[in-house]
C-alpha cells in the first residue's frame, strides 16, 4: 500500500530533550515536506526537500532540523524542544513539486501529536 | 494579511444542498491551487487541483479559479453528511517548492 509513515503518533517530552520524528514513504517520491498544524493557524511549512541531500527552509524553520540522506526518509529533529513546539506535525510527500499543469498534490502521513512540557 | 485566507466557519448546509467554500490568496505569482479535505483527527487528503482560470469538475466537486481576483472556490453539490469536514485551500508558489495552506473552513452537513 502506497503510504507515508510517521512515528511516533504521540509523544510527550520535556523541554530540552532532543527528539526525532521519523517519516518514510514507499512511493519513490522526490519531494517531501514537514508541516505543523495549530488551531487557527492552519498548516505551516517547516522544511521541505526536493531530493536527496537537497533541503530548504519553509516558513517556520526555527528550532527544527531535517536531513534527507535517502530518498524514502525525511526525519524531523528537534534539538532542544520548547513548549511552543507543542503541535500536530505532518509529513507529506509528492512525486515532484507542483508546476503549472502537473497535479503533484501531497500524500500526508497520519500525524504526530507532540507535547513539550 | 495572511497569504491564503479562508472563512473559518462553521458553514452549515442541509443535506442535498450546494456547499460553497471560498479562498483568497495574495501572491499573484501563485501557480497551482489545491483543495484538501481533513476529517476530525485525520490527515488532509487531496480532493481537487486546478491551475487555469475557469471551472474544473470532478464528480460532485467543482473547483473555480479566478486569477484576476485572486480567489479559488470549491462547490460541493448534493452535499452529504459524510462531507462534514474541514476543507483546506492550498496554493503552490516559489516555483512550486512551497505550498501555503489556509487555516481551513469547517463544513457541517445536516441530515
Amino acid at each position: 500500500e502506497a503510504q507515508v509513515t510517521q512515528n511516533p503518533r504521540y509523544l510527550i517530552t520535556v523541554t530540552g530533550k532532543k527528539l526525532t520524528v521519523t517519516c518514510s514513504q514507499n512511493m519513490n517520491h522526490e519531494y517531501m515536506s514537514w508541516y505543523r498544524q495549530d488551531p487557527g493557524l492552519g498548516l505551516r511549512q517547516i522544511y521541505y526537500s526536493m531530493n536527496v541531500e537537497v533541503t530548504d527552509k519553509g516558513d517556520v524553520p526555527e528550532g527544527y532540523k531535517v536531513s534527507r540522506k535517502e530518498k524514502r526518509n525525511f526525519p524531523l529533529i528537534l534539538e532542544s524542544p520548547s513548549p511552543n513546539q507543542t503541535s500536530l506535525y505532518f509529513c507529506a510527500s509528492s512525486l515532484s513539486r507542483p508546476t503549472r499543469s502537473t497535479n503533484y498534490g501531497y500524500t500526508f502521513g497520519s500525524g504526530t501529536r507532540l507535547t513539550v512540557v | 494579511q495572511k497569504e491564503v485566507e479562508q472563512n473559518s466557519g462553521p458553514l452549515s448546509v442541509p443535506e442535498g444542498a450546494i456547499a460553497s467554500l471560498n479562498c483568497t490568496y495574495s501572491d499573484r505569482g501563485s501557480q497551482s491551487f489545491f483543495w484538501y479535505r481533513q476529517y476530525s483527527g485525520k490527515s488532509p487528503e487531496l480532493i481537487m487541483f486546478i491551475y487555469s482560470n475557469g471551472d474544473k469538475e470532478d464528480g460532485r466537486f467543482t473547483a473555480q479559479l479566478n486569477k484576476a481576483s485572486q480567489y479559488v472556490s470549491l462547490l460541493i453539490r448534493d452535499s452529504q453528511p459524510s462531507d462534514s469536514a474541514t476543507y483546506l485551500c492550498a496554493v503552490a508558489r516559489g516555483g512550486g517548492f512551497k505550498t501555503i495552506f489556509g487555516a481551513g473552513t469547517r463544513l457541517f452537513v445536516k441530515a
